[in-house]
C-alpha cells in the first residue's frame, strides 16, 4: 500500500534554533500534502496545504514565515520550524493525497514527529 | 467554513457491548466523511469512510451511517474488544481536495 515516510520521529532542539521535518511518499506521487499539528489530548489542526511546485496555503493564525513549507517534488515535502520556541513543542503530522490503485484511502499519513523545544 | 462537532468526548463501554460516536457537520457541500483511530503517539489510521451518495457502510464490526438531511454521521462499533480502546476522530471534506476538517475526538475505553 501507499507509504509516507516522515522523519525525524522525535527531535529535541534548543529555543531559537530551526528544525526541518521531512515527509516522503515512497511508492506514489503526492500531489497534495497537508501538514497538521496536534497538541496533547487535542485534535489535529491543519496548518497548511501544499501542492507540488506551488506555494503553500496557510490556515488562519499560522505564521508562514515561521513554518516554512516546501513541496518541490511529487515525493517530498518539508516543514521547517524556524526560531523554535517552547510553545512550538507539539506532534507534527503530514498527510499526502495521492496513491496507487487499490488503496482504500485517498490520504496517507506519516508517523508524526514529536518536537520538543527546550 | 466547515465545522465538525463530535460527541461524546469520552466513552466507556463494557467489553462486548456496542459503542456509538456521533458527529455533525455544518457545510452541506461536504461529501467525504472518514473515521480515524489514533493510538497514543501514533498516526491516525483510517478505519472506515463514507461518501455522500451512500447512507450506510459496514466493515465487519464497524459501521458508519450518514444522514445528509440532518448533516450528521455516526460510527458504530459492535462486540467491542480491548484493542478497540483508542481515540477516534471523525472528519469531513468536500470536493476533490481532501482537506479534512476534524472533530475533537472521542476517547473510547473498553472495560474488561
Amino acid at each position: 500500500g501507499a507509504v509516507v515516510s516522515q522523519h525525524p520521529s522525535r527531535v529535541i532542539c534548543k529555543s531559537g534554533t530551526s528544525v526541518k521535518i521531512e515527509c516522503r511518499s515512497l511508492d506514489f506521487q503526492a500531489t497534495t500534502m497537508f501538514w497538521y499539528r496536534q497538541f496533547p489530548k487535542q485534535s489535529l489542526m491543519l496548518m497548511a496545504t501544499s501542492n507540488e511546485g506551488s506555494k503553500a496555503t496557510y490556515e488562519q493564525g499560522v505564521e508562514k514565515d515561521k513554518f516554512l513549507i516546501n513541496h518541490a517534488s511529487l515525493t517530498l515535502s518539508t516543514l521547517t520550524v524556524t526560531s523554535a520556541h517552547p510553545e512550538d513543542s507539539s506532534f507534527y503530522i503530514c498527510s499526502a493525497q495521492g496513491g496507487t490503485k487499490g488503496s482504500n484511502s485517498p490520504l496517507h499519513f506519516g508517523n508524526g514527529t514529536r518536537l520538543t523545544v527546550t | 467554513g466547515e465545522n465538525v462537532e463530535q460527541h461524546p468526548s469520552t466513552l466507556s463501554v463494557q467489553e462486548g457491548d456496542s459503542a456509538v460516536i456521533k458527529c455533525t457537520y455544518s457545510d452541506s457541500a461536504s461529501n467525504y466523511f472518514p473515521w480515524y483511530k489514533q493510538e497514543l503517539g501514533k498516526r491516525p489510521q483510517l478505519i472506515i469512510d463514507i461518501r455522500s451518495n451512500v447512507g450506510e457502510k459496514k466493515d465487519q464490526r464497524i459501521a458508519v451511517t450518514l444522514n445528509k438531511t440532518a448533516k450528521h454521521f455516526s460510527l458504530h462499533i459492535t462486540e467491542t474488544q480491548p484493542e478497540d480502546s483508542a481515540v477516534y476522530f471523525c472528519a469531513a471534506s468536500k470536493g476533490s481536495n481532501y482537506q479534512l476538517i476534524w472533530g475533537a475526538g472521542t476517547k473510547l475505553i473498553i472495560k474488561p
